[in-house]
Order: C-alpha cells, then structure tokens, then sequence
C-alpha cells in the first residue's frame, strides 16, 4: 500500500536555527512529490514539486531535495513566519495524491 | 490567494441532514479534487473530476457523493449525517489531471451536532 511517513510530528526552533523535515514514502510508480505548507484555519498553500530521484527546487529560505525514498525540506535560518505544518504527498499511477499527516513547525524569535 | 472559492465557510448542521459544499476552480483549471482532513487524521482523498467525468475515486463513503457542472465548479453532497462526518473539507483544482500541483481552497468547516 502506498504511504508517506513525515518526521518529526513537531518541531520547534529558535529564529536562524536551520532544520530538516523528513518525508519517507513507498509508492507503486512515483511520479511526482509534493510540498505544502498549511496555515491554520487554511488549505495547503503549494511550494514544490519534485520529479526524479536528485532533484532540488529552492524558494527563499527552503529547498527540497529527492531521493528514491525519502524527501527532506531544509529551512535555513527560519523566522516566525515560517511557523506552519507542513505537509508532503506524492502522486502515483492513479493520478490522486497520497498526503502525509504532516510536521509542525514552530518558529521562536 | 489560490484562486479556488469554497462556499460556505462554516456549515453547522444535525445528525441525519444533508448538505452541499460549493467549489469554484481556479480559472483554467479542468480537473477538480476533495478532500475530507479531521483531527486525526491527515488530507483524505475523496473523488477527483475532470472537464465533468468523474475520473477518480477514493474512500469516498457511499453517503457522499459530488459531481462538476459544465461551467466547472464542483459540488460534494453529504447526506444521512454523522457525527463522525465533522471535519474540514477542501477542494483543490489543478490543469490536467495527472501529476499536477493541486491548487487548495480554504475549505469548508462541517460541525455536525
């Protein structure tokens, strides 16, 4: 059965400490990896999409990289508006998207 | 902003009613995704349309059901309510169907007393 697996559940950090978020997956036939952010009260706001085992796409202060089994979000040196959950999903060979449940990132200035 | 409306906002309701949640794509967006997201649990795919055929379907409970009108806005029709049906509902769009980024609206909120 296709999964996702995000880690850690929550995470806080002090503003400029740089981290990682962990997405692990196993799906029949990747054929893209997505990364959200939600706010609360909000729908998940799309930041990245990965293609192929290698890739990497940055934005400001993330950058998501690819392997074939697992993606990291780096955050390098977060402020308090980073603070949100994010999520990952993939897509397979069905077209839907396969979420993960999610980190929650803390930001303390 | 997403460009995806959802309407209405907050929907509060008994158990045994029925309602109607309201989708309006992004403009140019042809395929149409929803997705039910409670405390436990994370965003769970219920049935996706493209251009008006339903394509895909998920853990869709047969109470449930929705179809996209010919303008390409959504509806998903929850019916016999549960109290176990109170969850935040989203609908997404995207261009194609497969393989796209999903563009999310701000949900709809659905209290069942």
């Amino acid at each position: 059965e296709d999964q996702v697996t995000q880690s850690p559940e929550a995470l806080r950090l002090q503003e400029g400490e740089s981290s990682s978020l962990n997405c692990s997956y196993t799906v029949s036939g990747l054929r893209g990896l997505f990364w959200y952010r939600q706010d609360p009260g909000k729908g998940p706001e799309f930041l990245f999409t990965l293609y192929s085992a290698g890739e990497e796409k940055e934005k400001e202060r993330l950058k998501a990289t690819l392997t074939k089994k697992e993606s990291f979000l780096h955050i390098t040196a977060p402020k308090p508006e980073d603070s949100a959950t994010y999520l990952c999903a993939v897509s397979n060979n069905t077209d839907k998207l396969i979420f993960g449940t999610g980190t929650r990132l803390q930001v303390f200035p | 902003d997403s460009g995806v409306t959802q309407t209405p906002k907050h929907l509060i309701t008994a158990t045994g009613q029925r309602v109607t949640l309201r989708c309006s794509p992004r403009s140019g967006d042809l395929s149409v995704y929803w997705y039910q997201q409670s405390l436990d649990q994370g965003l769970q795919f219920l049935i996706q349309y493209y251009n008006g055929e339903e394509r895909a379907k998920g853990n869709i409970l047969e109470r449930f059901s929705a179809q996209q009108f010919p303008d390409l806005h959504s509806e998903l029709n929850l019916s016999s309510l549960e109290l176990g049906d109170s969850a935040l509902y989203f609908c997404a769009s995207s261009v194609r169907p497969s393989n796209q980024p999903q563009h999310f609206g701000d949900g709809t909120r659905l209290s069942i007393l």
